[in-house]
């Protein structure tokens, strides 16, 4: 089976801090997304890579970064958190061919008080 | 981007066919139409995906028309346990392969 796993399920910082939310997939996927989920407004693309050290931002990048220096891992970067990136942070890949399938994880709650 | 429109809620009750039709007018040539089901506190779950016409797995049936403007996810005799927020998306034509658009989901509500 695949997996895609994300290093926290539920994470509570401080505004100003700096967070990393970390996710790892083991099938060896080109393609990785960060989206965050909000009530009422579905699944928002925050960024996305399809290589190491390639990446692309999404619809809502505002705020944050991402790294991607091996193929299996791809890193959210809240470089200064603040109460408004309180939300469900949702990692998935995806094969390189068009229409296959994204593989999420978990998630991870965040709050930023 | 082809962006996809569908109904924000539905409800059914246990044992009943359930059909969610979404629009996706700007659908591409080469784009997929691919549905997710997602429970709460989870990540979405891939569920069907088709290109034309009618796919059928053992979960679902998705019927496509020939113009694919619009597709039908149709949810045989439904359960308490099929109650989540269904996608629909298309593949996205821009210079990455694998973005989709997510929306906001229909919120499928089954009753006893």
């Amino acid at each position: 089976d695949v997996k895609v796993t994300q290093s926290s399920r539920y994470l509570v910082k401080r505004t100003g801090e700096k967070v990393f939310l970390e996710c790892v997939q083991d099938m060896d996927h080109e393609n990785m997304f960060w989206y965050r989920q909000d009530p009422g407004l579905g699944l928002r693309l925050i960024y996305f890579s399809y290589d190491v050290k390639m990446k692309e931002k999404g619809d809502i990048p505002e705020g944050y970064s991402v790294s991607r220096e091996k193929k299996e891992r791809f890193s959210l970067i809240l470089e200064s958190a603040s109460t408004n990136q309180t939300s469900m942070y949702l990692c998935a890949s995806i094969q390189k061919e068009r229409g296959g399938e994204q593989f999420f994880g978990p998630g991870t709650r965040l709050t930023v008080l | 981007l082809a962006k996809t429109t569908q109904p924000i809620s539905m409800d059914s009750y246990e044992g009943q066919e359930v059909n969610i039709t979404c629009s996706h007018n700007n659908i591409a040539t080469n784009d997929y139409i691919t549905w997710y089901q997602q429970f709460p506190s989870q990540g979405p779950r891939f569920i069907i995906q088709g290109y034309k016409t009618k796919v059928t797995n053992e979960v679902a049936s998705l019927f496509i028309p020939a113009d694919r403007k619009s597709s039908t996810l149709s949810l045989p005799r439904v359960s308490l346990s099929d109650t989540a927020v269904y996608y629909c998306l298309v593949g996205d034509r821009g210079s990455t392969l694998g973005r989709l658009y997510f929306g906001r989901g229909t919120q499928l509500t089954v009753w006893p």
